[in-house]
This record gives structure tokens, sequence and C-alpha cells, in this order.
């Protein structure tokens, strides 16, 4: 069964630190791994996807690193900003299953 | 460009009372489906997904039922809501299975 571990549980850094928030998940039969952010009490936008087959992906500050075979995915963040605290959710889609897995995020608060 | 709704943004309800909550998609056909439940410290729990009008599949034993009446409609309902119902419900949309999910804004639904 695929499960899908996320550390730290919660963040807190100061603005301009550049930051790295993991992943880890236990099957390395997926078809791609996301990276999704939340704000309180509103839905999931996604940030980054990465297909099995690739290493990486990059949008602005964000670089997001896959190493399937060793289930581990990394989310970069460049020079943080106030406005980037919010929870990060990491997403394994199973090639097994077709599911969506995700794990418990991490609640990323950067302090101006 | 695609769009997905849902509402209400935020619903309580009596322990006991029926609950419909909706899904529509706009900007695509036959998409794949998709409900899923936040619950407080837990991650997200994939609840029902459907692949086509009509199609549900239920992933977890439970007081929710869902239907597709049509194409871009999806409906979670409940005869008879329990305290354990409470959470953020998201509904999200993708192309076909191995594509990525979109999500909506979310429904927060507590329970009294």
């Amino acid at each position: 069964k695929q499960e899908v571990t996320q550390i730290p549980a919660a963040l807190s850094v100061p603005e301009g630190e550049n930051l790295v928030l993991n992943c880890s998940f236990t099957d390395s039969a997926i078809y791609n791994l996301q990276w999704f952010r939340q704000d309180p009490g509103k839905g999931l936008t996604s940030l980054l996807l990465i297909q099995s087959s690739q290493r990486e992906q990059t949008s602005g500050r964000l670089n997001a690193s896959l190493d399937k075979s060793s289930g581990r995915s990394t989310l970069y963040i460049a020079a943080s900003q106030p406005g980037d605290s919010a929870t990060y959710l990491c997403a394994v889609l199973s090639s097994n299953t077709g599911k969506l897995i995700f794990g418990q995020g991490t609640t990323l608060q950067v302090k101006p | 460009s695609q769009t997905i709704h849902q509402w209400p943004a935020t619903l309580v309800q009596p322990v006991g009372s029926p609950l419909s909550l909706e899904c529509t998609v706009e900007g695509t056909s036959n998409p794949n489906l998709y409900w899923y439940r936040q619950a407080a410290g837990r991650g997200l729990q994939l609840l029902f997904y459907s692949v086509g009008i009509g199609q549900i599949s239920s992933e977890v034993p439970q007081n929710l039922s869902a239907s597709r009446p049509q194409d871009r409609q999806f409906i979670l309902s409940s005869k008879k809501l329990l305290l354990s119902d409470s959470g953020f419900y998201l509904c999200a949309w993708s192309p076909d299975g191995n594509q990525p999910q979109h999500f909506g804004d979310g429904t927060r639904l507590s329970i009294l």
C-alpha cells in the first residue's frame, strides 16, 4: 500500500531564506508526483508536476526534484516571502491503483 | 480554459439532516471527477471517483454517496449526517486517470 510522508509537519523561517520541504513515498510504481499549495480554508493549487521519467521541474522560485528509486521528492523554495506562507502538499499518482495519494502536508510560515 | 465550481463554500448542518454538495466543471468533456475529504489533522482521503455519467466508485465505507447525473456534474449526498462527517470536502477533475487533478475551492461542512 502506497504511503506518503512529509517532513517536517511545520516550518517557520525568516523572510529571504531558502528552504527545502521533503516528501517520501513507499512504492516507486507511480505515474507522477505533484506538489500543491493550500491556503487556510481554501482548495488546492497545483504548483509543480514531475512525471515518473523526469528528475526535476522548475517554476519561478520553486524547484521540485524526484528520485523515484529512493522514493523521495523535495520542493526547494528560493528567497522565501511572507506570501509563501501556506500548507504544501505532496501527492503521488499510483500506477497500480490510479489513485492520487497525499501526504499530510508541511505548514510553512515565512516571517517578515 | 477549464474551471471547477463547488458550492456552498460553507455549510452548518444538524446531526441527522440530509446533505447535498454540488460540483460542476466547465470547459471540458467526459472528465474524471473526484470527491475528497480533508479532516482536521489528517491528509486528503479519496471518497468517490467517476469516469463517466452514472459510473461511481466508492473508496471507503461511509455514510455518504455520490452521483453523476450529467457529464460535468458531481454530487455528494447523505440521507442522515453524522458528527464524523464534519470536514473539508474537495472536488477535483482530470482529463483522464493519468493526468494532473485540478481542485475546486472546497466546502467546509460543520455538523452540530
